[in-house]
């Protein structure tokens, strides 16, 4: 078991570029889900998956977002025309598809736009 | 909407006994968490509670729940510069469905 990992972790990009973050949850696992979390707040959800199915968007989550999972296992996260207010840490945590009650988050990846 | 308040810091001397608060707002909150996040490092689910207990001990650390008041508690006994790190109480209607965070505790603990 290596845990969720993210890359890359940290990113720094200017204003109007496009980024893309990657998520590999936990092998076993079948729900995965995305979180963005900004200096001094706790993390906020953004969307979730059901093996390839995204099953939830939060109205955080602007048309400039878009999240897949091709395959059910990895998924990424991309932003298109970055806006320096997308700075943040994007936060990746996967579960089992039965009740669990633990999400195991990953490092996170650090956006910086400038 | 659904709101989880937290106060923002707490400073503790070494081998005294930590206690976060948290609120929140939703009825049907079933599962509430403490997450513990240290500097660089992913989020640690420490421990959960069922909104059918009052109460959860898992070795250093106890969690009060008072449904009525929507009112968590984390007792973190006999606290150690270790424990120094911010603390998110969470909360989810289900055992699949997403978090609703706090701000987060910020605990600082002295030697």
């Amino acid at each position: 078991d290596t845990g969720v990992s993210q890359n890359p972790r940290h990113k720094i990009t200017k204003r109007g570029q496009n980024v893309t973050f990657r998520c590999d949850p936990i092998s076993e696992h079948n729900r995965l889900y995305w979180y963005r979390q900004t200096l001094g707040q706790g993390p906020e959800f953004l969307t979730y998956f059901q093996n390839e199915a995204q099953l939830e968007k939060s109205r955080l989550l602007s048309d400039r977002f878009s999240a897949e999972r091709p395959k059910g296992s990895f998924s990424t996260l991309e932003i298109q025309r970055t806006e320096q207010g997308d700075s943040a840490m994007y936060l990746c945590a996967s579960s089992l598809g039965q009740p669990a009650y633990e999400q195991f988050f990953g490092p996170g990846t650090r956006l910086t736009v400038l | 909407g659904e709101d989880v308040e937290q106060s923002l810091f707490l400073s503790v001397r070494e081998g005294d006994s930590s206690v976060i608060n948290c609120t929140y707002t939703d009825s049907s909150s079933t599962y509430l968490y403490w997450y513990k996040q240290e500097p660089g490092a992913g989020l640690q689910l420490l421990t959960y509670i069922f909104s059918n207990m009052d109460m959860k001990q898992d070795q250093r650390l106890t969690v009060l729940l008072n449904k009525k008041d929507k009112h968590l508690s984390l007792r973190i006994a006999d606290t150690q510069t270790g424990d120094s790190a911010i603390y998110f109480c969470a909360e989810s209607t289900s055992g699949y469905s997403t978090l609703t965070f706090g701000k987060g505790t910020m605990l600082l603990v002295s030697p």
